[in-house]
């Protein structure tokens, strides 16, 4: 069963850099897409970008100016970095493996994270 | 971006009860539609892809239909259980996109 758990800081300044790492347990992380998804407190889900595990990317172009994912194929783990962040960055971020085999679902989820930015 | 609309946004119900929603993509995408179920303070859960194909361990009292722009979940018969918010995403293009999400509550 494939797990996945986020983690870094819960609170990040404005104008700095979010940084999350998640974790694949469980599982390859090879052959699968790896995708970070986002949900500000009480509202819907925004869908941040995905990473394959050979590194190639697609973000957001909501975000893309501000988004970095990036992998770790030998510690089995996928990182987000978002840059210049704001209070409408605040959200519970999840981490996410992209399943590409019929459309592209999210099949498995981490628990999430909750970052807030506040000075 | 395909843009994603669900309705109701909520909807009251009783256990035992059938319980429809709907989602309309602004653009067709095939029967590349998922459905996910959100409990308070959890992640989505997966549970049809393909528009009408239930992952694997979901409950078949749940099921999906539609294709092109328009699509439906049905819950046959509501279970404690199954009060949650529901979202349903295109998976047809990226950016991937959800729709707002359909609150099932207690009547």
């Amino acid at each position: 069963q494939v797990q996945l758990q986020e983690s870094g800081p819960g609170l990040v300044k404005p104008s700095e850099t979010l940084s999350l790492t998640c974790t694949v347990s469980g599982g390859s992380i090879s052959s699968y897409y790896w995708s970070w998804i986002r949900q500000p407190p009480g509202k819907g889900l925004e869908w941040v970008g995905y990473i394959y595990y050979s590194g190639s990317t697609n973000y957001n172009p909501s975000l893309k100016s501000r988004v970095t994912i990036s992998v770790d194929t030998s510690k089995t783990q996928f990182s987000l970095k978002l840059s210049s962040v704001t209070a409408a960055d605040t959200a519970v971020y999840y981490c996410a493996r992209l399943y590409d085999g019929s459309g592209s679902v999210l099949d498995y989820w981490g628990q999430g994270t909750l970052v807030t930015v506040s000075s | 971006d395909i843009q994603m609309t669900q309705s109701p946004s909520s909807v009251s119900a009783s256990v035992g009860d059938r319980v429809t929603i709907t989602c309309r993509a602004s653009q067709g995408i095939g029967s590349w539609l998922a459905w996910y179920q959100q409990k308070p303070g959890k992640a989505p859960k997966l549970l049809i892809y393909a528009a009408s194909s239930l992952q694997s361990g979901v409950p078949s009292r749940f099921s999906g239909s539609g294709s092109g722009t328009d699509f439906t979940l049905t819950i046959s018969s509501l279970q404690p259980e199954d009060f949650a918010t529901y979202y349903c995403q295109q998976a047809n293009s990226f950016p991937l996109t959800f729709g707002g999400g359909t609150k099932v509550e207690i009547k």
